[in-house]
């Protein structure tokens, strides 16, 4: 049963904290992607990776860092130098090139509390 | 930059009631075009891809076309039912392969 999972499904994160956010797919998929959604709002690119051990910035990469060691796992760390992570984080992936459908996850609620 | 809107931004229909969704976007030189539905709390789902050398796609009840020239796409939904009621986002990937995402329009099909 192939398809993406993002864990955990809620996490709670205390100011000043790091936190990680996992992705895992086993689509075979090259490409990968992490999404801010906020309230009102479409979804934001934060980060992505065409290709293992490589990575790209996307519009709002500011406070987030990632890794992509294995072509399953892009995992996402929310740092303490993000000043408003409150948000729902969207992870997706897609076979490479063009018109190629995106498949997300179940997405993960972050709240700073 | 390309800019993704979406109209209305919330709509409620009765059941069986077609309707249309629309989606504009600012830079006509996209490659293809995608939406998705979303349920609360949830990821989103694919609907439907255009890609840029085509007009529309249709799968059971939807349809969506494409006017890249103006810039513009619709997604039809005949005969609505209350497990429509979702939100629906679409989304522009363009020439930097970068997905753009409009802000989504909020369906509620009433029984």
């Amino acid at each position: 049963d192939g398809g993406i999972t993002q864990s955990p499904k809620y996490l709670f994160r205390k100011e000043g904290q790091n936190v990680t956010l996992s992705c895992e797919q086993n689509l075979n998929h090259d490409a990968m992607y992490w999404y801010r959604q906020d309230p009102g709002q479409g979804l934001r690119l934060i980060y992505y990776s065409q290709i293992v051990n490589d990575f790209q910035k996307g519009d709002i990469a500011e406070g987030y860092s990632v890794s992509r060691e294995k072509k399953e796992s892009f995992p996402l760390t929310v740092t303490s130098a993000q000043k408003n992570p409150t948000a729902f984080y969207l992870c997706a992936s897609s076979p490479p090139g063009v018109n190629t459908e995106a498949f997300f996850g179940q997405g993960t609620r972050l709240t700073v509390v | 930059k390309q800019e993704v809107t979406q109209i209305p931004a919330a709509l409620s229909v009765p059941e069986g009631e077609n309707l249309v969704l629309n989606c504009s976007f600012t830079d006509s030189a996209i490659y293809n075009l995608q939406w998705f539905r979303q349920d609360p709390g949830k990821g989103l789902t694919s609907l439907l891809l255009i890609q840029s050398s085509q007009r529309e796609q249709t799968s059971g009840r939807l349809n969506a076309s494409l006017d890249k020239s103006s810039g513009r796409s619709t997604l039809y939904i005949a005969a609505s039912q209350p497990g429509d009621s979702a939100t629906y986002l679409c989304a522009v990937q363009d020439g930097g392969f970068k997905t753009i995402f409009g802000a989504g329009t909020r369906l509620f099909v009433k029984a």
